[in-house]
């Protein structure tokens, strides 16, 4: 079993939908957890960053973390064609500078 | 302006050559990395250095070098390349090297070993 798993899809969707994407992971020192978007062909990017459990909230995207069930979630509403994307989750633990990344979720989103 | 950025972008080269995959950042940042992407898209980090000296250096067969001649660069060599080498190299800086600090990716540079 991976540190991270993460579903790799593909997640297809109508534009306007609410979209839930999710990983679990097995390491209770992840502290630090990240949601990345990866265009075809590019970098990924950062798109949220949270530290321990709760919920964080940046414009259409929602980051929430549950330590005590080793779950992770990122969610976009209204979901638009541009969203279209490899999202990656990414996990560390406090003092490591070695981040653990799940294989991804392709998601489409179509008009 | 890139703010991080790698060269080549497409690199096809026969089993046993050596290659080099260079990176240079404009950001100013203390730290920088080299992360690996296979066929899978699982991104696993190779190795980070921290005002040129390596803090970070995973797995990796000792075929593969980092060098960093400053701040702003860091390359990666590659000698005898294999079949499983085939993959897509990203190059990433953050401004220091805490957890906390977000990670800049390259364009990536894809590398096919035939």
């Amino acid at each position: 079993q991976k540190e991270v798993e993460q579903d790799p899809g593909p997640l297809s969707v109508p534009e306007g939908a609410i979209v839930s994407l999710n990983c679990t992971y097995s390491n209770s020192a992840f502290q630090y957890f990240m949601w990345y978007r990866q265009y075809s062909r590019k970098g990924p990017e950062l798109l949220m960053y949270t530290y321990s459990s709760g919920n964080k909230e940046d414009g259409r995207f929602t980051a929430q973390v549950d330590k005590s069930s080793k779950y992770i979630s990122l969610f976009i509403r209204d979901s638009q064609p541009s969203d279209s994307a490899t999202y990656l989750c990414a996990m560390q633990s406090g003092g490591s500078y070695i981040p653990t990344f799940g294989r991804g979720t392709s998601l489409i989103v179509h008009p | 302006d890139t703010a991080v950025s790698q060269t080549p972008k497409y690199l096809v080269t026969q089993m046993g050559n050596d290659k080099s995959i260079k990176c240079e950042q404009n950001l100013g940042h203390d730290t920088m990395y080299w992360y690996k992407q296979d066929s899978k898209k699982f991104l696993k980090i190779m190795f980070s250095y921290n005002n040129k000296e390596l803090i970070i250096n995973e797995t990796v067969p000792n075929r593969f070098s980092p060098k960093s001649p400053d701040k702003a660069h860091l390359n990666l060599h590659i000698n005898s390349l294999e079949l499983g080498d085939s993959a897509v190299y990203f190059c990433a800086s953050s401004l220091t090297s805490l957890s906390t600090d977000t990670q800049y990716f390259g364009p990536g540079t894809r590398l096919t070993v035939l």
